[in-house]
C-alpha cells in the first residue's frame, strides 16, 4: 500500500523567510511518481511539480525548489524568500506505475501562512 | 483552452435526494477520476475510469456511482446522499503517464 506523510499540519513564517515543507512516502513500487500541489484559499488544485522515481536530481523553479532523496523516501519542498501569495495548503502526492489506476495518494496537507 | 469542468460548483441538498455532479474534459484523456477532500484526510479517490465503459472503485466508493459513456464525461452520482458525503469533490483527468488535470471542485453540503 502507498502512503504519504506530511507531518507538518500548519506552518507560519514571516514574509521573506525561507520555509521547507516535508514529505515522506512509502511504496513498494520500483517506478513511481511524486507530486506537489498547491491549494490556495480559492480552493482549486494547482500542479507544481511531478518527479519520477528514477530522477533524483533536485529541481529549482524560481523561488521554489524540491529535494528528492530515495534513501530517506522524502520529497521536500522549499520556498525561498516567501511571499504572502504563497499562503495556501500544500499537498504532496504519490502515484504508482502508469497504465493502470493512476490514483494519486495524497498526504494530509500542510497549511502555510505567510505573515506580512 | 484545455480544461476540466465540473458542475455545479456549489450544492446544498437534503438527505436522500438523488444528485449528479458532472465532469467534462476537452483534452481527449483516457483516464478520469473522482476524489473527495475532507479536513485532516487529504484527498481520497472515489472511482476511476481507464476508458469508455471501463470504471472501477477507488478507496472510498460507498454511496457513489459513476458512468463513462463518452470519453469526455465522467459524472458522479449520489443515489441517496447522506450528511457524511458533505465534502469537496474534485474530478481529474490525464493521459497515461502524464500529470493529472483537476477540475475546480464542487462543494457539496448534505443536510
Amino acid at each position: 500500500a502507498q502512503k504519504v506523510t506530511q507531518a507538518q499540519t500548519e506552518i507560519s513564517v514571516v514574509e521573506k523567510e525561507d520555509v521547507t515543507l516535508d514529505c515522506v512516502y512509502e511504496t513498494r513500487d520500483t517506478t513511481y511518481y511524486l507530486f506537489w500541489y498547491k491549494q490556495p484559499p480559492s480552493g482549486e488544485l494547482v500542479f507544481l511539480i511531478r518527479r519520477n522515481s528514477f530522477d533524483e536530481q533536485n529541481e529549482i523553479s524560481g523561488r521554489y525548489s524540491w529535494n528528492f532523496q530515495k534513501s530517506t523516501s522524502s520529497f521536500n519542498f522549499t520556498i525561498t524568500a516567501s511571499q504572502v501569495v504563497d499562503s495556501a495548503v500544500y499537498f504532496c502526492a504519490l502515484s504508482g506505475t502508469p497504465w493502470g489506476n493512476e490514483k494519486l495518494t495524497f498526504g494530509t496537507g500542510t497549511r502555510l501562512t505567510i505573515i506580512p | 483552452e484545455a480544461q476540466v469542468t465540473q458542475n455545479p460548483r456549489y450544492l446544498i441538498t437534503v438527505t436522500g435526494k438523488k444528485l449528479t455532479v458532472t465532469c467534462s474534459q476537452n483534452m481527449n484523456h483516457e483516464y478520469m477520476s473522482w476524489y473527495r477532500q475532507d479536513p485532516g484526510l487529504g484527498l481520497r479517490q472515489i472511482y476511476y475510469s481507464m476508458n469508455v465503459e471501463v470504471t472501477d472503485k477507488g478507496d472510498v466508493p460507498e454511496g457513489y456511482k459513476v458512468s463513462r459513456k463518452e470519453k469526455r464525461n465522467f459524472p458522479l452520482i449520489l443515489e441517496s446522499p447522506s450528511p457524511n458525503q458533505t465534502s469537496l469533490y474534485f474530478c481529474a483527468s490525464s493521459l497515461y503517464g502524464d500529470e493529472q488535470f483537476f477540475g475546480p471542485g464542487t462543494r457539496l453540503t448534505v443536510l
